[in-house]
């Protein structure tokens, strides 16, 4: 069974960077065909999809978001990593990570972790 | 980038009724790229309908999920105490970007 769990801080300043890692246990990162990504929800609102890396590194970004995002993979370690910088108080969610997929969807998902932008 | 519009905002029944919550899109969902997912408070969503209509792993028959091109519903035949739940739906093309609505709220009577 796949599991996907968040980690990094659940702190971040104003003007600083976000950096979340999500690790990825019972299959690899690096199977052909699957997307990884990024999914955001602020307290009490819905879900902003951030953006999604495919498994050759492909990368795609909401345009919202895309001159303040990054998205890596670590296929050694099999993770995948966000960075969102410049980060303010618009920027505190919940940030869940998650494997989309072309034919089912978003069939697996982290447990979600809280960010709060605050000084 | 596809705009998806749900609908109602929160809808009210009691257990036993039947639910059906809308979602339109901006423009032609590709062959039906269509999700529908349940969240709970606290919890992560989980997807119950992919391809439009299709159930996923594990998801009760009184989940149905219809429609194709800008008007897709989801249907909960008979609403169990655990439905009282937010749903959205998601269209997730051949590429991303891929866009979630705004959500629909199943309350209790």
């Amino acid at each position: 069974q796949l599991q996907l769990q968040e980690s990094g801080p659940g702190l971040v300043k104003p003007s600083e960077t976000l950096s979340l890692t999500c690790t990825v246990s019972g299959g690899s990162i690096s199977s052909s065909s699957y997307y990884w990504g990024w999914i955001r929800q602020p307290p009490g609102k819905g879900l902003e999809w951030i953006g999604t890396i495919y498994y050759s590194g492909s990368t795609y970004y909401n345009p919202s978001l895309k001159s303040r995002v990054t998205i890596s993979v670590d296929t050694s370690k099999n993770q995948f990593s966000l960075k969102l910088s410049s980060v303010t108080a618009a920027d505190t969610a919940v940030y869940y990570c998650a494997r989309p997929t072309t034919v089912t969807g978003v069939d697996y998902w982290g447990q979600g972790t809280l960010v709060t932008v605050s000084s | 980038e596809i705009v998806l519009t749900q609908s109602p905002g929160t809808l009210s029944l009691s257990p036993g009724e039947r639910a059906t919550l809308s979602c339109r899109a901006s423009q032609s969902v590709s062959s039906s790229y269509l999700a529908w997912y349940q969240q709970k408070p606290g919890q992560a969503p989980r997807l119950l309908i992919y391809g439009a209509s299709s159930r996923a792993t594990g998801i009760p028959d009184r989940f149905s999920g219809s429609g194709s091109g800008t008007d897709f519903t989801l249907t909960i035949s008979r609403l169990e105490p655990e439905d009282f739940a937010v749903y959205y739906c998601q269209q997730y093309g051949r590429s991303p970007p891929w866009t979630f609505g705004q959500g629909t709220k199943v309350e209790i009577k």
